[in-house]
């Protein structure tokens, strides 16, 4: 079946250190696929995206990273703040264009 | 507004009770999408519109769910005789192409 999961539950950081949240995926055909933070009583906001064709993609402070080979997917984020405390799920667009989405993972940034 | 807004935000109902939940989509949007998020974990996928047109609610869990979207921009979802097992919080998201907007969601609680 499809599944999308993340290795680690929760991730302690300091505050000013890089974070790496990594993902994986099970459907080899699908072609697109999103980060989301979702702040505690929010709903989820987009981070970054990537296409099946691209192998890493930089925003602001965030990176994404695809490895099709092993399905894998990750997200870097830079100099991790307080305010990048939240839960940080990947999805990816199934064959029919729904979203489906992780566990999630906890990020927890200490001052 | 300029985002998604749903409400209400929090609703307690009773077991047995109806209830319906309100979405407002970001104005232009021609998809809109709702999702049920269980504590700690991902949304899953409940139903999806493309204007007035409820094409996919393969993820609705029984009967007792419905939604509509009468003139292609609010959605009302409406759960009927509800259980315990319905409380979770309920998702909006509108979106033009691929993005999807999230709304902060409702928290339904069933006593």
């Amino acid at each position: 079946g499809e599944s999308v999961g993340l290795h680690l539950p929760t991730l302690s950081v300091q505050e000013g250190d890089n974070s790496i949240i990594n993902c994986a995926y099970s459907n080899s055909a699908s072609d697109y696929f999103i980060w989301y933070k979702q702040e505690s009583g929010k709903g989820p906001q987009f981070i970054i995206d990537i296409r099946s064709n691209m192998d890493k993609r930089q925003g602001q402070r965030v990176t994404v990273l695809l490895n099709k080979t092993v399905k894998h997917l990750s997200l870097q984020i830079a100099a991790t703040q307080p305010g990048d405390s939240a839960v940080y799920f990947c999805a990816e667009f199934s064959d029919n264009r729904k979203l489906i989405w992780g566990l999630g993972t906890s990020l927890a940034v200490n001052p | 507004g300029a985002g998604v807004s749903q409400s209400p935000r929090y609703k307690v109902a009773k077991r047995g009770q109806d209830v319906a939940l309100r979405c407002d989509p970001i104005s232009g949007h021609v998809s809109l999408f709702w999702y049920q998020q269980a504590l700690g974990q991902g949304p899953e996928f409940l139903t999806y519109f493309q204007n007035e047109a409820q094409l996919d609610k393969s993820g609705l869990p029984s009967d007792r769910f419905f939604a509509e979207r009468p003139e292609g921009s609010v959605s009302t979802l409406k759960i009927q005789r509800t259980q315990q097992e319905d409380s979770a919080v309920y998702l909006c998201a509108s979106s033009r192409q691929d993005e999807q907007f999230f709304g902060p969601g409702t928290r339904l609680t069933v006593l």
